[in-house]
């Protein structure tokens, strides 16, 4: 099946840095995006992107669908605490195909 | 507006005992997903509904997990009998329409013991 290879698979930081993460495919998807999952929580969309070269923000966050459609990265500008958490990608192919495919996620600690 | 909710948050039963969990989708999404996250693992896709038909289960583990969508509202996803490997959290989510936002509840957290 599909897989989504997400890096890295954890950060530790200091409050104030920049910090990004990808994910990467061998098959295409249609659409990226990036959800980020509080402790006790579920996931939580961050952005979406339905289209090969677009870069989106969202506040202190950019995402980008790679040209090939088979990568996204995120970064993250300016950390602060309440960015910890866990980062999942997800890709859906498309189509008939509506199942996301999701990263094994990216655990950001932020120190401050 | 509620958001997709999920019961229990939390459960822990024995090997070989029965499990079910339910979830209430956003009002009016006719797209219903279960997924699941193990331990260590990403989360992986179940099974997606529309309305109260199954649209894809192609991610039902084996045939001790049973989904039903009764009249196109609420779900419910019964595990039986549970075994070890089944321990994770088990996510719902609803979308209003198959390509749209997908929202998640925030899990039911099972441990089988």
């Amino acid at each position: 099946g599909q897989q989504l290879n997400q890096s890295p698979q954890s950060m530790f930081i200091q409050e104030g840095e920049d910090v990004s993460m990808n994910c990467t495919s061998s098959s295409i998807f249609n659409t990226w995006l990036w959800y980020k999952q509080d402790p006790g929580e579920g996931p939580v969309l961050l952005i979406a992107l339905y289209k090969a070269g677009e870069l989106t923000s969202n506040g202190r966050l950019t995402a980008q669908f790679g040209i090939t459609r088979k990568d996204s990265f995120l970064n993250i500008s300016a950390s602060i605490p309440s960015d910890v958490g866990i980062y999942f990608c997800a890709g859906r192919s498309g189509g008939s195909n509506y199942k996301l495919t999701f990263g094994k996620g990216t655990l950001l600690t932020v120190n401050p | 507006e509620a958001g997709v909710t999920q019961f229990p948050s939390h459960s822990v039963i024995e090997k070989g005992q029965t499990v079910t969990l339910r979830c209430d989708p956003i009002s009016g999404h006719d797209n219903l997903y279960w997924y699941r996250r193990v331990m260590g693992k990403e989360i992986k896709f179940l099974l997606h509904f529309v309305k109260e038909s199954k649209q894809d289960e192609s991610g039902m583990p084996n045939n001790r997990f049973l989904a039903e969508r009764t009249g196109g509202t609420y779900s419910t996803l019964k595990v039986q009998p549970a075994e070890l490997e089944d321990s994770g959290v088990y996510f719902c989510a609803s979308s209003q329409q198959e390509e749209g936002t997908i929202y998640f509840g925030e899990g039911s957290w099972l441990t089988v013991v």
